[in-house]
């Protein structure tokens, strides 16, 4: 089973700071990695689609980096809002899409 | 408007009684795909269906079936429902050959079987 880890479980960050977090995966062929945003109560949707090594994604404050020789990919948030108070999937796609277990974010006012 | 369509979006049964939840896309997509998602596990995939008639099970098809008869449909069946199948259910889709875009998600199917 391919196994995608996402690393920390859990953040807590002040409004206006900027965090990250990571993504990690075998270093083997695969078709595409994902990154997904799912607010509570609400169906998960795609942030980033990203299929080559070196890919740099972005969207507003939001951006991402894949490395698929090592094996990870990060997300980035840039000043923290409110809003971006979230679970960050990340998901690893060739035949199957795997996805990790999530990073809670919670943006502390 | 490009979306997937999950019925019913709440579910209370009894062991044993079967059940279908339906899914539906609009978007000509190939792939489609169940999971679900339990506290501390993730989103888990149970099966998927790559086009009409092709179906493959994920990681934890056991106790589920699926058909996909047409390009649009994918439903979940339940032969036999056991408490240990309360879960919240997605159903998802993306196209098979283009491999730039990422999952469209249904609003999810919370199921309870007691």
């Amino acid at each position: 089973i391919l196994n995608v880890e996402q690393s920390p479980q859990s953040l807590h960050v002040q409004e206006g700071d900027s965090t990250n977090f990571t993504c990690s995966f075998p270093s083997s062929n695969f078709y595409a990695l994902h990154w997904y945003r799912w607010e509570t109560a609400k169906s998960p949707e795609a942030l980033f689609v990203m299929t080559l090594n070196g890919d740099e994604k972005k969207k507003g404050r939001i951006s991402a980096t894949l490395n698929t020789k090592e094996g990870y990919s990060y997300l980035y948030i840039k000043g923290s809002q409110p809003e971006d108070s979230a679970t960050y999937l990340c998901a690893l796609r060739d035949d199957k899409i795997i996805f990790g277990k999530g990073t809670r974010l919670h943006i502390l006012p | 408007e490009a979306q997937v369509t999950q019925n019913p979006r709440y579910l209370i049964t009894v062991t044993g009684k079967k059940l279908t939840v339906t899914c539906s896309q609009n978007m000509n997509h190939e792939y489609m795909s169940w999971y679900r998602q339990d506290p501390g596990l993730g989103l888990r995939q149970i099966y998927y269906s790559m086009n009409v008639e092709v179906t493959d099970k994920g990681d934890v098809p056991e106790g589920y079936k699926v058909s996909r008869k047409e390009k649009r449909n994918f439903p979940l069946i339940l032969e036999s429902p056991s408490p240990n199948q309360t879960s919240l259910y997605f159903c998802a889709s993306t196209p098979l050959q283009f491999m730039g875009y990422g999952y469209t998600f249904g609003s999810g199917t919370r199921l309870t079987v007691v």
